[in-house]
């Protein structure tokens, strides 16, 4: 069956330009996660969806950083007036319930010029 | 704050030349530990769950082990294919419910 996929697989953008990253999860999976992954790091937990509940958001780095989900299918992470450091592979996750395991996409990477 | 390190950061090994990867943690109520395997450019790829000590899960070549203070990855007569950066998460108990906290990872090279 179908992964999970991510679009774009590359950006480019220069300072200051908002920049929209989308994630279809595989379905039936209630859960959904973004993690940011820097060079020749480990990742950072950003946010997690599950369900129709409030999203956890305690990994967001700053408010420039949004994220949505409708339903139990697509969700999008929004950065607004990006700065050079969001530079990052931004990867995406989904989970059939909240405590199982997190299956990735490949990821977008977003280079900030 | 949950804590995950693995060790060494990178290691170099000959074809057939078996080895480990430590993974060392610290969470409040470890719910999973995860192991993935990352190719250069591509999302980390889902290999073992361990959920209490003392469990072990074998996979062709590898075999991941855990006590109440790590995991350890056993590579046994590892082949080039098996290069690849090995990440560790783990899934613990508290407040961030569905987080995955993780380690750097170990760079793992296989020599012909």
């Amino acid at each position: 069956g179908a992964g999970v996929s991510q679009s774009p697989s590359n950006k480019v953008t220069e300072k200051g330009k908002d920049v929209e990253l989308r994630c279809d999860p595989i379905s039936g999976h209630t859960a959904l996660y973004w993690y940011r992954q820097r060079l020749g790091q480990g990742l950072e937990f950003l946010i997690y969806f599950q369900g129709n509940s409030a999203p956890d958001k305690s990994g967001l780095p700053s408010d420039r950083f949004s994220a949505e989900r409708t339903g139990e299918s697509v969700s999008t992470l929004t950065i607004q007036r990006t700065q050079q450091e969001d530079s990052a592979v931004y990867l995406c996750a989904s989970s059939l319930v909240g405590i199982g395991t997190q299956y990735f996409g490949p990821g977008t990477r977003l280079l900030v010029l | 704050e949950d804590q995950v390190t693995q060790s060494p950061e990178a290691l170099r090994l000959q074809e057939g030349e078996s080895s480990s990867l430590n993974c060392s943690y610290t969470v409040s109520g470890l719910r999973g530990l995860f192991w993935y395997r990352q190719d250069p450019g591509k999302g980390p790829e889902f290999l073992f769950t361990l959920y209490s000590a003392g469990e072990e899960k074998e996979k062709e070549r590898l075999k991941a082990t855990l006590t109440k203070k790590e995991s350890f990855l056993h590579i046994t007569a590892p082949k080039p294919e098996d290069s690849a950066t090995y990440l560790c998460a783990v899934h613990a108990g508290g407040t961030s419910y569905g987080k995955l906290t993780f380690g750097q990872g170990t760079i793992l090279t296989v020599h012909p």
